[in-house]
């Protein structure tokens, strides 16, 4: 069975301050991660994965399986980077099932 | 271009009535998903198209739970009789790619989602 954990429901930050979401996963395989996170009133939209290695609007994610954690960070958090935020795991057997986490709330305030 | 899109965005219903949620992919994507998520949770994978056949439909919860895409293209999800229970946010993706065992992930695109109520 594959598991997605976020730990923290919620996280407030400083504006300026370093952000770091919690992503802990349970997988036997190769995993394929992901993060995904969704704006007020938007959609829910892929933020990066794993395997690009890229750097998108300042957040990096390493995949670490000693630890089984793909963290997200930012080294300064800026107040349109609230949102809810969600890691998810691609289930490789099937080659298409996302399983996501229960989803993080970032609240980044000035 | 235009994303994915569902209708309706809100629906409102008494229970052991039938809903159908309908979700149109981007122009062109090949493969189509379906995901529930209640409240306080992520997105829970209910099923899956490759064009017009259902590759898995083992995430939907019971057999008043069905769906399909006759065309390949826009897909309705039937919930009959409905529940308490089924309310929830249903969202819809869809990916340009069909997606293999093994193969590499290709993006999956959300749609704004249908918020399901049931009284």
């Amino acid at each position: 069975a594959q598991r997605v954990t976020q730990p923290e429901k919620l996280l407030s930050v400083f504006k300026g301050a370093p952000v770091e979401l919690k992503c802990n996963y349970s997988y036997s395989g190769s995993p394929e991660l992901f993060w995904y996170v969704q704006y007020s009133r938007q959609r829910l939209q892929l933020l990066l994965r794993h395997i690009s290695r890229e750097s998108i609007k300042g957040f990096t994610a390493d995949l670490n399986k000693g630890e089984t954690s793909f963290h997200l960070k930012k080294p300064f958090a800026q107040e349109e980077d609230s949102a809810m935020y969600y890691c998810a795991l691609r289930d490789a057997n099937s080659g298409y099932a996302l399983n996501f986490g229960k989803g993080t709330s970032l609240l980044v305030t000035p | 271009g235009a994303g994915v899109s569902q209708s309706p965005r809100y629906k409102v219903t008494k229970r052991g009535q039938d809903v159908a949620l309908r979700c149109d992919p981007i122009s062109g994507h090949v493969s189509l998903y379906w995901y529930r998520q209640a409240l306080g949770q992520g997105p829970e994978f209910l099923t899956y198209f490759n064009y017009e056949a259902q590759q898995d439909k083992s995430g939907l919860p019971n057999d008043r739970f069905s769906a399909e895409r006759p065309e390949g293209s826009i897909s309705t999800l039937t919930i009959q009789r409905t529940e308490q229970r089924d309310s929830a946010m249903y969202r819809c993706a869809s990916s340009l790619t069909p997606q293999l065992a093994g193969g590499p992930p290709d993006t999956q695109y959300f749609g704004p989602g249908t918020r399901l109520t049931v009284l």
